[in-house]
């Protein structure tokens, strides 16, 4: 069956220093990617996204990267900030976009 | 801002018993989703709802699962006949279809279920 899995279960890093949360996903007819962040008690929230014909898409101080030879995908949040605690999801679409598969989620911890 | 809206925040249920959980989704979008999370665990997807019929539904969305959109704004969640394993952190998302934008699903705060 599908699998999309995190190498990281928790991640520390100093406030503002670069995060890379990484996700590795197992059926490479997925299409289409999207990295939500949860923070506690609330549902999760839609950072950025990609499709499987990019390697590579920008938003704000986010970078989300595709390498579908190896079927990973990674999140960088620049200069990372107290506000990025949370917990990161990657999720996979296959063939429509009507059904999605999360991954099991890696822990952000700033230190300030 | 809109924002999609669940009620209850939390509910508390015998087993066997029916619940219902109700979310009210973004006005103008087309596509409504319900996910679970059990505590400590992955968000899954259960079901996907378009044009008044489910579109993709999950192995966890049994025949004790149903969805209905009754009125043009709520959406529900029925669990005919609870389980304890039906405790969970259940998410209403809607998304506004269209392009690649149109994807972003938008995540409710979510209902806590507990059966006892």
């Amino acid at each position: 069956g599908e699998s999309v899995g995190l190498h990281l279960p928790t991640l520390s890093v100093q406030e503002g220093d670069n995060s890379i949360i990484n996700c590795a996903y197992s059926n490479s007819a997925s299409d289409y990617f999207i990295w939500y962040k949860q923070e506690s008690g609330k549902g999760p929230q839609f950072i950025i996204d990609i499709r499987s014909n990019m390697d590579k898409r920008q938003g704000q101080r986010v970078t989300v990267l595709l390498n579908k030879t190896v079927k990973h995908l990674s999140l960088q949040i620049a200069a990372t900030q107290p506000g990025d605690s949370a917990v990161y999801f990657c999720a996979e679409n296959l063939y429509n976009f009507n059904k999605f598969y999360f991954g099991s989620g890696t822990k952000l911890n700033v230190k300030p | 801002e809109p924002e999609v809206t669940q009620t209850p925040s939390h509910q508390v249920t015998q087993m066997g018993q029916e619940v219902i959980l109700r979310c009210v989704p973004i006005s103008n979008h087309l596509y409504f989703y319900w996910y679970r999370q059990i505590l400590g665990q992955k968000v899954e997807f259960l079901v996907s709802f378009y044009n008044n019929e489910i579109s993709e539904k999950s192995e966890i969305f049994d025949d004790q699962f149903s969805v209905e959109r009754p009125d043009g704004s709520n959406f529900t969640l029925k669990i005919r006949s609870t389980k304890l394993e039906d405790s969970a952190m259940y998410f209403c998302a809607s998304s506004p279809g269209g392009d690649l934008r149109g994807n972003e699903q938008f995540f409710g705060p979510g209902t806590r279920l507990t059966v006892l």
